[in-house]
């Protein structure tokens, strides 16, 4: 089955720029999205289909994808911004459609 | 607003069933599918399956495919996913989302989770 790998940990002073890398095999094929999940709280989508952000997201959540590695990018981060991250395809060839990256933990020293 | 209501957390004992459902609101409920996902405590988002709220059909992970069944009720708009013989390991959040069409396939939004406890 598809392989999504992401750092545990990942950490940034606010203001800074936070970049959460999620690894697959030619995952630039693919569309990506991303979900931050707050403690206690469910996920919510900050960026679908590689770059796209739902109504609502600051444009201060943007994403790329490329080769066998997509990225979220958080610029200006701030308190707020802590959370858990994860990333998300689509994958056909298994019988886990929906595969899920094990998530990155996002600290604001 | 678009929105998933899921029903509240459940206690049960091991060899349980679990039905959880989803109630969806503010969008054509066919349009969409509906994802279920779940999360055991301190751990990462676990994919179980999805339903389509057009026909029926469902796909569900291996893992779950003896146990599980999903179902849709379309004149309340409410999705429902059963668990069967529970065991301590099943002891999770379970969410609900929508889910788009292909080639896409976005989660979003997300029910608020419905908290499974399993224990003798």
């Amino acid at each position: 089955s598809y392989v999504l790998t992401q750092p545990p940990s990942v950490s940034v002073a606010p203001g800074q720029t936070a970049r959460i890398t999620c690894g697959g095999n030619n995952i630039g094929s693919k569309s990506v999205h991303w979900f931050q999940q707050k403690p206690g709280q469910a996920p919510v989508l900050v960026v679908y289909d590689d770059n796209n952000r739902p109504s609502g997201i600051p444009g201060r959540f943007s994403g790329s994808n490329s080769g066998n590695t997509a990225t979220l990018t958080i610029i200006r981060v701030e308190a707020g911004d802590e959370a858990d991250y994860y990333c998300q395809v689509w994958d056909t060839s298994s019988d886990h459609r929906g595969v899920f990256g094990g998530g990155t933990k996002l600290t604001v020293l | 607003q678009v929105q998933l209501v899921q029903s509240g957390a459940e206690v049960k004992k091991p060899g349980a069933s679990v039905k959880v459902s989803c109630k969806a609101s503010g969008y054509t409920f066919i349009s969409y599918g509906i994802i279920w996902v779940r999360q055991a405590p301190g751990q990462g988002l676990e994919w179980m399956g999805w339903i389509s709220t057009y026909n029926g059909n469902t796909d569900s992970a291996q893992k779950f495919q003896d146990r599980v069944t999903m179902t849709t009720d379309t004149s309340t708009s409410t999705a429902y996913m059963e668990l069967r013989s529970l065991g301590s390991d099943d002891t999770a959040i379970y969410y609900c989302a929508r889910k788009s069409g292909d080639p896409s396939n976005w989660f979003d939004p997300w029910g608020q989770g419905t908290l499974v406890t399993v224990s003798s």
